[in-house]
């Protein structure tokens, strides 16, 4: 049975650090893996999917790695700004088609 | 333009009450899913609907049932509402069932969020 694992749960670092969250998974037959954003009463925002043959994504700021022989996956956040403080969540995609999440990390980044 | 949209928003309802939640996406997705979020924020699939058939059905009681009345809508009709049932609700659509391609990403409704008293 898949698992998802977030490690920290929770993080606050200050404006302008560079941060990395951590994902892990007990199955590496996933079809690929996301990471969301969730903000306070609102719904998950896609930021980036890797597929299973890839090792990393990147959009903007947001660089996330993946590593499916050890069943790891990073998400690297460049410069933080308090506009980035949200749950950010992980989410594998295993061979049955659906989303199994971690149960995130929430970020705070103080100006 | 809303993507994946739900109403309501919030349903507060007494136990043993019967209620539903309705979702509707305008992306022109085949797939839709209902997820749950606990009061731990911890998110778990429930049913998938691909072309309003049903091809994931977790293990959840079958005092909910999802009903697919075209592909652009998935409402989830709740039954004898019990206390454990208050959580966050969301919808979310794909293109295709998520996996197949590799290359799918969900989107996201903003929840409805249900208190059962």
């Amino acid at each position: 049975k898949q698992e998802v694992t977030q490690i920290p749960a929770a993080l606050s670092v200050p404006e302008g650090e560079n941060l990395v969250l951590n994902c892990s998974f007990t199955d590496s037959a996933i079809y690929n893996l996301q990471w969301f954003r969730q903000d306070p009463g609102k719904g998950l925002t896609s930021l980036l999917l890797i597929q299973s043959s890839q090792r990393e994504q990147t959009s903007g700021r947001l660089n996330a790695s993946l590593d499916k022989s050890s069943g790891r996956s990073t998400l690297y956040i460049a410069a933080s700004q308090p506009g980035d403080s949200a749950t950010y969540l992980c989410a594998v995609n295993d061979s049955g088609g659906k989303l199994i999440f971690g149960q995130g990390t929430e970020l705070s980044v103080k100006p | 333009d809303t993507a994946v949209s739900q109403t309501p928003k919030y349903l507060v309802t007494q136990m043993g009450n019967d209620k539903s939640i309705k979702c509707e996406q305008n992306l022109g997705h085949d797939t839709m899913y209902w997820y749950k979020q606990d009061s731990k924020k911890f998110l778990k699939i429930m049913f998938s609907y691909n072309n309003k058939e049903l091809i994931i059905n977790e293990t959840v009681p079958n005092r909910f049932s999802p009903k697919s009345p075209d592909k652009a809508h998935l409402n989830l009709h709740i039954n004898s509402l019990e206390l454990g049932d208050s959580a966050v609700y969301f919808c979310a659509s794909s293109q295709d069932i998520s996996g197949a391609s590799g290359t799918d990403t969900q989107y996201f409704g903003p929840g409805t969020r249900l208190t059962v008293l």
